[in-house]
């Protein structure tokens, strides 16, 4: 199994500020990478896929980039709509996903 | 637009069986694979078992040990999840999750449902 390593667990940042989050694959998935939002009490939505294509309808400030084992996503100026869960995910050899990272209101 | 409405969770005891279901709309139902994703309170998400658009291939979690069983009617765009032998372990939100493109089954997940509460308890 692939196992999914995100850091930080929680990151503290203010509205406006930029947030990168960090993703780590034990072996190589190629692009195969996906990156979700979760708020509380709602389903997963999906923002990136393939490393860095933005789902349909999801704004500029969410960038994806990196291959292989190491990943990142890019939020470059929050909104106060941004403060969630991200999850990563790969869906090179079945599914698994990270055990997400919170970003929180500084 | 692309809607997945679970239902059928609740309350079970546990060694008890529950069969959830997922209706689907929006999208050609029989041309997308649809997995189940599994999320404990307070936990990750965890991939638990899919099946392609014309239910000729099925695969689950090594997890589950047999367990569940995963099925669809495309006639009724519709999705299943027979869930037997349940655990306090399975407690958790079950969702459904649509493929993002019509090959099977390596794809990630474009469109979610809201979910359904499975509490196994005694």
């Amino acid at each position: 199994e692939i196992v999914m390593t995100q850091s930080p667990a929680t990151l503290s940042v203010s509205p406006g500020e930029r947030a990168t989050l960090s993703c780590r694959a034990s072996q190589s998935v190629s692009n195969n990478l996906a990156w979700y939002q979760q708020k509380p009490g709602q389903a997963p939505r999906l923002l990136i896929y393939g490393a860095s294509t933005r789902a349909t309808g999801i704004p500029a400030r969410f960038s994806g980039s990196g291959s292989g084992t190491e990943f990142t996503l890019t939020i470059s100026s929050l909104q106060s709509e941004d403060f969630a869960v991200y999850y990563c995910q790969q869906y090179y050899s079945w599914w698994t996903f990270g055990q997400g990272t919170k970003v929180e209101i500084k | 637009e692309v809607q997945l409405l679970e239902s059928g969770g609740g309350l079970v005891q546990p060694g008890g069986s529950l069969r959830l279901s997922c209706a689907a709309s929006g999208f050609t139902f029989s041309s997308y694979a649809v997995s189940w994703v599994r999320q404990a309170p307070g936990k990750g998400l965890e991939w638990v078992s899919v099946i392609s658009g014309s239910g000729g291939s099925i695969y689950y979690a090594d997890s589950l040990r047999g367990r569940f069983t995963i099925s669809r009617d495309n006639s009724k765009n519709t999705l299943y999840l027979q869930m037997n032998s349940l655990r306090a372990e399975d407690t958790a939100v079950y969702y459904c999750a649509k493929a993002g493109s019509t090959s099977c089954c390596n794809d990630y997940f474009d469109s979610w449902g809201q979910g359904t509460l499975v509490i196994v308890s005694s």
